[in-house]
């Protein structure tokens, strides 16, 4: 089953409106978790990377206030895409590893598409 | 900076051929992780491999093989006798480790259609 929980799966929503996505580690605990982003036809680029209990670590290029990035748990980071417009449309997809296997590789979520009319 | 190459944007074979996809990557580290990935339509992205960079030795899985060679930076998949099913986009990465985690950097991605 999935170890790494992603919602929504889809949004579509209008100009000016800030969408918050969940990423969830189930049955383990996540200090690092890691968003990416995907056009349609590209590849996956980082955006930033989680840290529970302190700023995220942003990319260059990324804007750290258009996204917004809350790791407050240790199972839970959020990414909050704040008064969307259309080119913020793309594929986000989050991931996780579990240190409790530190030879396993990261885990993903099943992304979510978000639509911006 | 840590690099990957996947210079064949899109692949089309028709079913039973067999095809290898391309990776080639960059880095200065000494200790790093390769990983191929499928993307089908859906979206959600499937981990085929994680191969460490201290061990060179090829694998097989079913259908699924995987070239690596560090003398040559490059860590090629092979699907033989391809199905339909295995239609997707195919993702290779190299990790780079990040506080104790792997953030990961990924190729452009080859679009590999199975024709029936």
């Amino acid at each position: 089953g999935a170890v790494v929980s992603q919602h929504p799966s889809r949004v579509i929503c209008k100009s000016g409106t800030s969408v918050k996505i969940e990423c969830r580690s189930l049955d383990f605990q996540a200090t690092t978790m890691f968003w990416y982003r995907q056009f349609p036809k590209q590849s996956l680029m980082l955006m930033a990377t989680s840290n529970e209990g302190s700023k995220a670590t942003y990319e260059q290029g990324v804007e750290k206030d258009k996204f917004l990035i809350n790791h407050a748990s240790l199972t839970l980071s959020t990414l909050t895409v704040t008064s969307a417009h259309p080119e913020d449309s793309s594929f986000y997809i989050c991931s996780a590893r579990d240190p409790g296997f530190g030879n396993q590789p990261q885990h993903f979520g099943d992304g979510t598409r978000l639509s911006i009319l | 900076a840590q690099k990957v190459t996947q210079a064949q944007t899109e692949i089309s074979v028709v079913e039973k051929e067999d095809v290898t996809l391309d990776c080639v990557y960059e880095t200065r580290d000494t200790t790093y992780y390769l990983f191929w990935y499928k993307q089908p339509p859906s979206g959600e992205l499937v981990f085929l491999i994680r191969r460490n960079s201290f061990d060179e030795q090829n694998e097989i899985s079913g259908r699924y093989s995987w070239n690596f060679q560090k003398s040559t930076s490059s860590f090629n998949f092979t699907i033989t006798a391809s199905q339909v099913v295995d239609s997707a986009v195919y993702f290779c990465a190299l990790s780079e480790e990040a506080q104790g985690a792997q953030k990961l950097v990924f190729g452009q991605g080859t679009r590999l259609t199975i024709n029936p």
